[in-house]
Parts: C-alpha cells; structure tokens; sequence
C-alpha cells in the first residue's frame, strides 16, 4: 500500500533536547512538506522540499531544521531553540510532476510534548 | 497579509444540507482546497477549486468565485461520520505552497 508514515506517533521530550520526527512516503512524490498544528488553529508550513537536496523555509521555520537526502525521506529536527515545540506535526507530500497536481496526502502525524 | 477566514463551528442536523463558507486574502492565487480532518486524525483531500464554479463530487461540493474571494464546501445528505472539522486552503503561488484557514468544527446532532 503506498502512503506516508510518520513515528512515532506520541513522543516525550524534556525542555532543552533537539528531537528528530521521520517521514517517509511510498508515493514517489517530488514534493514534500511540513506542517505545525496548535489546537483549534490550521496549519502551518515548516519547510517545504519540491526535490532532493533542496528544501525552503516555510512561514514558521525558525527552530527547526530538515533534510532531503532521499526521495522518499523527509525528518524534521525541532532543536531547543524551538521555544514553544508541544504540538501536532503533520507531513505531506505531493506529486508536483503532474500538471494541475493538487492534492496533498497526509502522514499520520506525530504528537509532540515538551515539558 | 495572506490569510482566509472561515467560521469556527458550524452545527447541523443529520440528513440536512450544510454550507461553510471561506474568504480569502492572498497575494497571488491558484487555487482553493477544502479538506477533512477528524479529531486526531490527518487531513484529507476533498475538492479543489481552480476555476469559478462549482465541483460536484458526491455528497459534497465545492463553489469558488475568485471575483469575491470566496467560496464555500456544501455538504448534504449529512451522517454523523462527517463530524469533523473542515479546512479550507488556497495555494498562494506556483511553488504549491498552501496557506490554511483555521477550520471550521462542524457538529451534527441526530
């Protein structure tokens, strides 16, 4: 079955530790995001990466980091820099090869805690 | 700024129709998605919206009208199962960026 994984799906950490969530996708999609999601609000893009070894800033990136050395991976580091980290990670990706490709498919999600 | 504006909770009967609306503010714009998201779960795709009109795609359907900035998902039929919140999301360039509103929680009673 192909789709996205995220793991684990609940993680604890302490104040002061960096933290790494994996994704990885099946779908050989080109484009692969990620999102913020705080209770009662939408989401928010992290980082985006539209190829391998190639990723941009999204609109909150600061405290965090990616990498792209693979198609079909995608982590995203919240270091301890991060001053507010406890919430909901979610990762897409889509297929931007596609003319009028618009459709983005979500992992699980992974529910950080940082106390 | 960029941003688009959606009630925060809607409440319905079920087998009625509802609408949930959306207003939207973007610098540039190619598009607007709706999506599904349950309590806990991941979002997932419903509709996309290039052009005016409206997208008919079984029980639900999607309007967009890019001279008002707006548009909205209608929902019919309505099954307890379609509790959620709903998301609507334009792309805001061609680098398929998207920016969210902040859902709307739709409550159906029996």
């Amino acid at each position: 079955d192909g789709g996205i994984t995220q793991s684990p799906k609940y993680l604890f950490r302490k104040e002061g530790q960096n933290v790494t969530l994996s994704c990885e996708q099946n779908l050989n999609h080109d484009a692969m995001y990620w999102y913020r999601q705080d209770p009662g609000q939408g989401l928010r893009l992290i980082y985006y990466s539209q190829i391998v070894n190639d990723f941009q800033k999204g609109d909150i990136a600061e405290g965090y980091s990616v990498s792209r050395e693979k198609k079909e991976s995608f982590p995203l580091t919240v270091t301890s820099a991060q001053k507010n980290p406890t919430a909901f990670y979610l990762c897409a990706s889509s297929s931007k090869a596609l003319a009028g490709s618009y459709e983005q498919y979500f992992g699980p999600g992974t529910r950080l805690t940082v106390t | 700024g960029q941003s688009l504006e959606q009630p925060s909770e809607v409440t319905a009967v079920e087998g009625a129709i509802v609408q949930i609306n959306c207003t939207y503010q973007t610098s540039g714009f190619y598009g607007l998605s709706w999506y599904q998201q349950h309590d806990g779960g991941a979002p997932t795709f419903l509709s996309y919206n290039a052009l005016d009109g409206l997208e008919e795609t079984g029980r639900f359907s999607s309007f967009l009208s890019r001279s008002d900035s707006y548009g909205y998902l209608l929902l019919q039929e309505l099954q307890m199962k379609d509790s959620a919140s709903y998301f609507c999301a334009a792309f805001r360039d061609s680098n398929y960026q998207l920016i969210w509103g902040a859902g709307t929680k739709l409550i159906i009673k029996p």
